[in-house]
């Protein structure tokens, strides 16, 4: 079993959707928490960060994090198709130097 | 304007050559990063370097090396030791233990 599951896609959504991208992990010791977005050919940009569990929003964005579960989520409002693109989360343990990556699920927002 | 910056966006490799990937940073972060990323398998991590003149092995290091003789510079060298090196090879940094942001990343053909 992966340290972290993610669905790879794609996810075809019209605009306007709401969007849930989610991981399963099964490292208990995970206490942060990322999500990046990555275009094709370009490198991952850095989305949400969120330490332990809860919720988190940055404008369309809200992440969200069950520790309970071992279960994260990323959610887009009113989706735009600039939303297409890749998007990977990450984990990691407190003072630990190595993030685990989930192998990303490819998001297709159609106009 | 603060950032992360690998050169050359794509490099091709004759069998039995090694070459060097580039990455340098101007945001002060500690610690730097080198991942391989496969289609379906998500980031693994080749080495990282968490002070100048230190580096560790990550998960998948044969046929790889590094060097940390600056803070803002950790290039890779991919030899001919490593068998399939055709992959996109994305560098991070970070200044503390989480949060990493990426460079562009740089494509990497054999030809």
């Amino acid at each position: 079993q992966k340290e972290v599951e993610q669905d790879p896609g794609p996810l075809s959504v019209p605009e306007g959707a709401i969007v849930s991208l989610n991981c399963t992990y099964s490292n208990s010791a995970f206490q942060y928490f990322m999500w990046y977005r990555q275009y094709s050919r370009k490198g991952p940009e850095l989305l949400m960060y969120t330490y332990s569990s809860g919720n988190k929003e940055d404008g369309r964005f809200t992440a969200q994090v069950d520790k309970s579960s071992k279960y994260i989520s990323l959610f887009i409002r009113d989706s735009q198709p600039s939303d297409s693109a890749t998007y990977l989360c990450a984990m990691g343990n407190t003072g630990f130097q190595k993030l685990v990556f989930g192998t990303g699920t490819r998001l297709l927002v159609s106009p | 304007d603060g950032g992360i910056t690998q050169s050359p966006k794509y490099l091709f490799r004759k069998e039995g050559q090694n070459v060097t990937l580039s990455c340098e940073q101007n945001l002060n972060h500690d610690a730097m990063y080198w991942y391989r990323q496969d289609p379906g398998q998500g980031l693994r991590l080749i080495y990282y370097s968490q002070i100048v003149n230190d580096f560790q092995k990550g998960d998948i290091a044969e046929g790889y090396s590094v060097s940390r003789e600056k803070k803002e510079s950790f290039p890779l060298t991919v030899t001919s030791a490593q068998k399939n090196p055709t992959a996109f090879y994305l560098c991070a940094s970070s200044i503390d233990a989480d949060t990493q942001y990426f460079g562009p990343g740089t494509r990497l053909t054999v030809l």
